[in-house]
Order: C-alpha cells, then sequence, then structure tokens
C-alpha cells in the first residue's frame, strides 16, 4: 500500500514563474492538506481539499491556488514566484473525518 | 489568529525520560496533534487529544489541558532514534484547520 507520494522531488524556478506541484494521497483517504515549510520553522497550513473544494485556507496570498480531482489526488499552483516562496512544500492526506494525516516526502522548491 | 509556543531545544540522556511543553493561544479549539519530523524527513503523527488527560502509546504519552491551553509530550526510555524535532499543533478555527508551533528540536545523547 503506497503512501503519500509527491512529485517532483525537487524544483527549481526563477522569479515570476508558475510552478505547479502533485500529490497523491494514501490509499482510501478523501482529504488532501498542503503546507509550507521554510528551513528550521513547522509547516505552516497553506490549505485543504475535500470533495474538490477547498474547506479551509490558511494565510496565503491569492497566488497559492489547489485543485483536487475525482481519484483524490491533488495539485498545488504557485503563480509570480517570489524568492521567499523557496521552501519545502508537504502534501498530507487524511480521512475527513479523521485527525491522523500522513505526509508525504515534499517537494523542494527553489526561486532564484 | 493561533500561536503556539513550544520550547526550541532540548537535550536528553539515552534511556531516562524527557517532556516537551506546548502551550497555545487560539480560538475554536478542537484538539492538540504532535508530529516527529526527523532530518530531511516528513513530519509522521504521533498523538492527539481532544479532551483533557493522558493519551498513552507505547512509549510516547500526550497530555493535554483545555483550561490551561497547554499540553505536552512525554517520551520514556529514551533512544537515539528519537533525536528529531518535534512539533505541537491545534485543530482550530475550522476543525481540520492546522497550525503548527515551531518545533523542538530534541537531542539524544549516550
Amino acid at each position: 500500500d503506497a503512501g503519500v507520494t509527491q512529485s517532483p522531488t525537487h524544483l527549481i524556478k526563477t522569479r515570476g514563474q508558475q510552478v505547479t506541484l502533485r500529490c497523491s494521497p494514501k490509499s482510501g483517504h478523501d482529504t488532501v492538506s498542503w503546507y509550507q515549510q521554510a528551513l528550521g520553522q513547522g509547516p505552516q497550513f497553506i490549505f485543504q481539499y475535500y470533495e474538490e473544494e477547498e474547506r479551509q485556507r490558511g494565510n496565503f496570498p491569492d497566488r497559492f491556488s489547489g485543485h483536487q480531482f475525482p481519484n483524490y489526488s491533488s495539485e498545488l499552483n504557485v503563480n509570480a514566484l517570489l524568492l521567499g516562496d523557496s521552501a519545502l512544500y508537504l502534501c498530507a492526506s487524511s480521512l475527513w473525518v479523521d485527525n491522523e494525516q500522513f505526509f508525504g516526502p515534499g517537494t523542494r522548491l527553489t526561486v532564484l | 489568529g493561533q500561536s503556539l509556543e513550544q520550547p526550541s531545544e532540548v537535550t536528553a540522556v539515552e534511556g531516562a525520560i524527557v517532556q516537551i511543553n506546548c502551550t497555545y493561544q487560539t480560538s475554536g479549539f478542537y484538539g492538540l496533534s504532535w508530529y516527529q519530523q526527523h532530518d530531511g524527513g516528513a513530519p509522521t503523527f504521533l498523538s492527539y487529544n481532544a479532551l483533557d488527560g493522558l493519551e498513552e502509546t507505547g512509549r510516547f504519552s500526550s497530555f493535554l489541558s483545555r483550561s490551561d491551553s497547554y499540553g505536552y509530550l512525554l517520551l520514556q526510555e529514551l533512544q537515539m532514534k528519537d533525536s528529531a524535532s518535534y512539533f505541537c499543533a491545534v485543530n482550530s478555527g475550522g476543525y481540520q484547520k492546522v497550525t503548527f508551533g515551531t518545533g523542538t528540536k530534541l537531542q539524544v545523547i549516550p
């Protein structure tokens, strides 16, 4: 049984570009949350998707958007990249009714 | 908004017991979770407390006092592999909205 998978593993972009990160949840999970983790900090909640809708959102600008597909996989899109967007982006899946989140290995985004 | 406070670093001896405290300020509190993250790894779920009291899972226990907005993670019989960062996280506002603390880096020494 595969856990949470994310792609790509690493990504290098330049300021102003756009990026799409992908996440496949653990089998049986219906909820996907995205987090941004800067070096030495805790994960910061970006948003959460359930039933293909954004259900919760953290304090991130509209440049951050997402999508959930019928198979529960999800994408995170970031437009107009800034240097400060450089971070580890983590995807976590869970059951909507459960508190335990399973995290993927993350995508390391570097913005130059 | 939400804020969580936990010590930035803790050092403990192998075989000993260590307690990592977490205090929080939030509205619409649902529960407190704990996660472990090794360097270069992903966070892994350890426990969740919605009600006051102690929850025990093997060598790890977690405590919550809702009236004091306080919780702790207790690690017993420390092993070298327990060296990692430990994050407390609150479910608040929306039930599924999770806010993480800044983490406590635990170093276990021989």
